[in-house]
């Protein structure tokens, strides 16, 4: 089955514990991204990837890190975590242009979900 | 910054009512997505536009690039419809917006009772 999957689903953590969310798709996705959402405020970009070896900013970059070595996988790393960092954090994937597909014309696809309480 | 506006944020329905759910954007896009999140917080893909129209089911989504609008509609609208809905652009690069990052709307809490 063609998904998205992220892990864990529930993560309490304390301030300044590192801490990584995993990300995996097994779809050959070339397009993946971390976004959080708040209260009021929606759905907010923190990192993309267009491909292996490259990530870019997104708006809310402060605080995390990416990496990505494989395709399949993206992780989003908290070195410091911090009681601001307390969100709904999602995984998505697509295709990216030209290559079997376009993100530009290719839904996304999410995981489920990751609630982080940072105390 | 460039921004989507949706609009309404909040709508409450009666079943079977015809529901629309606007949105807008700043400046030129190359894809318009529509999303929709249910109650236990999973996301689904309903639509990816970059002109014209699609429907599946009871859904449609339209999108008027000239006037950078897109609606989507629910026909016959069900309690089993009550979501967020989400829209979600990719700004044009060069036109302002991010290399090629997604910029979201705030959603519409969209009810439809019984």
């Amino acid at each position: 089955e063609a998904q998205v999957t992220q892990n864990p689903r529930y993560l309490i953590t304390v301030t300044g514990k590192k801490l990584t969310v995993t990300c995996s798709q097994n779809m050959n996705h070339e397009y993946m991204s971390w976004y959080r959402q708040d209260p009021g405020l929606g759905l907010r970009q923190i990192y993309y990837s267009m491909n292996v070896e490259v990530t870019d900013k997104g708006d809310v970059p402060e605080g995390y890190k990416v990496s990505r070595k494989e395709k399949r996988n993206f992780p989003l790393i908290l070195e410091s975590p911090s009681p601001n960092q307390t969100s709904l954090y999602f995984c998505a994937s697509s295709f990216f242009p030209g290559t079997g597909g376009s993100s530009y014309n290719s839904p996304l696809h999410f995981g489920n979900g990751t609630r982080l309480t940072v105390t | 910054k460039n921004e989507v506006e949706q609009s309404p944020q909040n709508l409450t329905a009666q079943e079977g009512e015809f529901i629309t759910i606007n949105c807008s954007y700043s400046v030129g896009i190359s894809a318009l997505h529509w999303l929709q999140q249910h109650p236990g917080g999973g996301i689904v893909s309903l639509f990816m536009l970059s002109s014209g129209k699609k429907k599946h089911g009871r859904l449609i989504a339209t999108i008027n690039i000239q006037e950078k609008h897109s609606s989507l509609h629910i026909t016959a609208s069900h309690p089993r419809d009550s979501a967020v809905y989400i829209c979600a652009v990719r700004f044009l690069p060069y036109s302002g917006g991010g290399a090629d990052g997604l910029t979201f709307g705030k959603g519409t809490h969209l009810i439809i009772q019984p």
